[in-house]
């Protein structure tokens, strides 16, 4: 399973965009790219999954460039209530039924009014 | 979305009791589901993978005989912790997903504290 870097920390304020990026040098030819969103004592929720190029939802976009050695997580106006944990999980079949996902550190986002 | 359930949400033991907990999936079927750890201001540590209808595979490093998994149906995985000691205290989440090609999700976890 491909190794992920991340952020350990990022600051923002309300109302601004923010983007985390995470480094996959050694993604696979049939891997995608999941973030998952982690409140304290709560499991974590899924948030955007995607291949190649951009997706978008209501929550969140996904930028992943041509070489797709990373992938940048982008959140449109965030609130107070965005302040989590981002992780980036590289692996392949949507993460799938038996598909088992390695967590990196993730990124501890403060979101401050 | 696919919901996934666990019980309790938190417990409370002595040092050499047996907890169980229990992780559910609501509205599908889920032959396989993960067991995680996770300790205070870290990462999510997998544990096992449970597999219905037969034996768990554990990640290296985690004891098979204190961290006993059954999957006895397609909608429910137990993961019962032996002769519990404080060093077990932790955030136990367990996740699961509809199929091959669909993402997976994770219970609410359950908080062990072993005293």
């Amino acid at each position: 399973l491909a190794k992920t870097t991340q952020p350990i920390s990022m600051d923002s304020y309300e109302g601004q965009e923010v983007n985390i990026t995470c480094s996959h040098n050694n993604i696979a030819t049939n891997d995608y790219i999941t973030w998952y969103q982690q409140f304290p004592s709560q499991g974590p929720r899924f948030i955007i999954q995607g291949y190649k190029t951009k997706v978008t939802n209501e929550v969140a976009s996904l930028f992943i460039p041509a070489d797709r050695k990373s992938s940048t997580l982008s959140l449109p106006r965030v609130s107070l209530s965005d302040t989590a944990v981002y992780y980036c999980l590289v692996g392949p079949n949507y993460g799938g039924a038996t598909n088992k996902l390695i967590f990196g550190t993730g990124t501890l986002l403060a979101v401050q009014p | 979305g696919a919901v996934v359930s666990q019980h309790p949400s938190r417990v409370i033991c002595k040092s050499g009791t047996s907890v169980k907990i229990e992780c559910r999936s609501l509205d599908f079927q889920a032959t396989t589901m993960f067991w995680y750890r996770q300790f205070p201001k870290k990462s999510l540590m997998l544990m096992a993978t449970s597999n219905e209808g037969s034996k768990a595979t554990y990640e290296q490093g985690v004891e098979k005989d204190k961290f006993l998994i059954n999957h006895a149906s397609l909608t429910l995985s137990t993961l019962t912790v032996t002769s519990a000691h404080p060093e077990d205290s932790s955030f136990y989440i367990c996740s699961a997903s509809p199929g091959a090609q669909d993402t997976q999700y994770f219970g609410p976890g359950t908080r062990l504290t072993v005293l």
